[in-house]
C-alpha cells in the first residue's frame, strides 16, 4: 500500500460544483501539504498543516479550503469549482525535521 | 518562491552527461533536495545536500555551494527513461519547509 494515498485519481466536475479531494497517509508524519501543478509548470502551495490544530494558507489559497480531520487525513475542497482550477493536485507529507517530502500519486481534476 | 532559478528545458543524447543548474536565495537556507517527476506522476526523491560538496548516488550526483546559493544535478550515462522534469527544492529555516522551483524538463534523445 502507498504511504500517501489520494482519492480520487481522476475527476471531471462541472463549473460551480463543490468537490473534495482526499489525502491519507500511513507515515505517521505530522505535516501535510496540498499543491497544485499546471501543465509544464512547478508546484504551487495551496495549504499546509503542521498538526491537526494548525492550518496555514499557501501562495494560492483563494477558492480552496482544507480540513485536517486527523493526523493521517487532510482534505482539500473547491467550494465552487471554476475551469481555471483544472490541474493536477498533489498531497505531500513530512516529519518536519531535516527530511524531505513524500508525495501522493496525484489527483487529475478537470472542471468543465 | 525564494528566487529559485533553473533552466526550463534541456535536451541531451542517450549515453551522454547532462548538468542541471539551480540557484536559490541563501538567507535562512538549511539544505537542498532534488526530485524527479515523470509527466503526470508524483515527484520522487533523488538527492539531498546540506553541506558543500558532491553527493554521488549511482548515475546521479548532486553538488552544493552554500555560499554561492548554487546547486547542480549531474546525470551520467543518460537513458531514455531519464526524460522527466527535475525539481530543485531548497529548504529554509522558517518551518523547515521546501520551496520548489519550476523544474527543468529534460528530453533524452536517441
Amino acid at each position: 500500500d502507498a504511504d500517501v494515498t489520494q482519492t480520487p485519481r481522476n475527476r471531471i466536475t462541472k463549473t460551480g460544483k463543490r468537490i473534495m479531494l482526499e489525502c491519507s497517509q500511513t507515515k505517521g508524519h505530522d505535516r501535510m501539504y496540498w499543491y497544485r501543478q499546471d501543465p509544464g509548470l512547478g508546484l504551487q502551495l495551496i495549504y499546509y498543516s503542521f498538526d491537526v490544530k494548525d492550518i496555514n494558507k499557501g501562495e494560492i489559497s483563494d477558492g480552496y479550503s482544507v480540513s485536517r480531520q486527523a493526523q493521517a487525513k487532510f482534505s482539500l475542497s473547491l467550494e465552487s469549482a471554476i475551469p481555471n482550477q483544472t490541474a493536477l493536485y498533489f498531497c505531500a507529507t513530512s516529519d518536519g525535521t531535516l527530511g524531505g517530502y513524500t508525495f501522493g500519486s496525484g489527483t487529475r481534476l478537470t472542471v468543465v | 518562491g525564494q528566487n529559485i532559478d533553473q533552466p526550463t528545458e534541456m535536451t541531451a543524447t542517450e549515453g551522454a552527461i547532462v548538468q542541471i543548474n539551480c540557484t536559490y536565495q541563501t538567507s535562512g537556507f538549511n539544505g537542498l533536495f532534488w526530485y524527479q517527476q515523470h509527466a503526470g506522476e508524483a515527484p520522487t526523491f533523488l538527492s539531498y545536500n546540506v553541506l558543500d560538496g558532491l553527493e554521488e548516488k549511482g548515475r546521479f550526483s548532486s553538488f552544493l555551494s552554500r555560499s554561492k546559493g548554487y546547486s547542480y544535478l549531474l546525470l551520467k550515462e543518460l537513458q531514455m527513461k531519464d526524460s522527466a522534469s527535475y525539481l530543485c527544492a531548497p529548504r529554509y529555516n522558517a518551518g523547515n519547509m521546501l520551496t520548489f522551483g519550476g523544474g527543468t524538463r529534460l528530453m533524452v534523445k536517441p
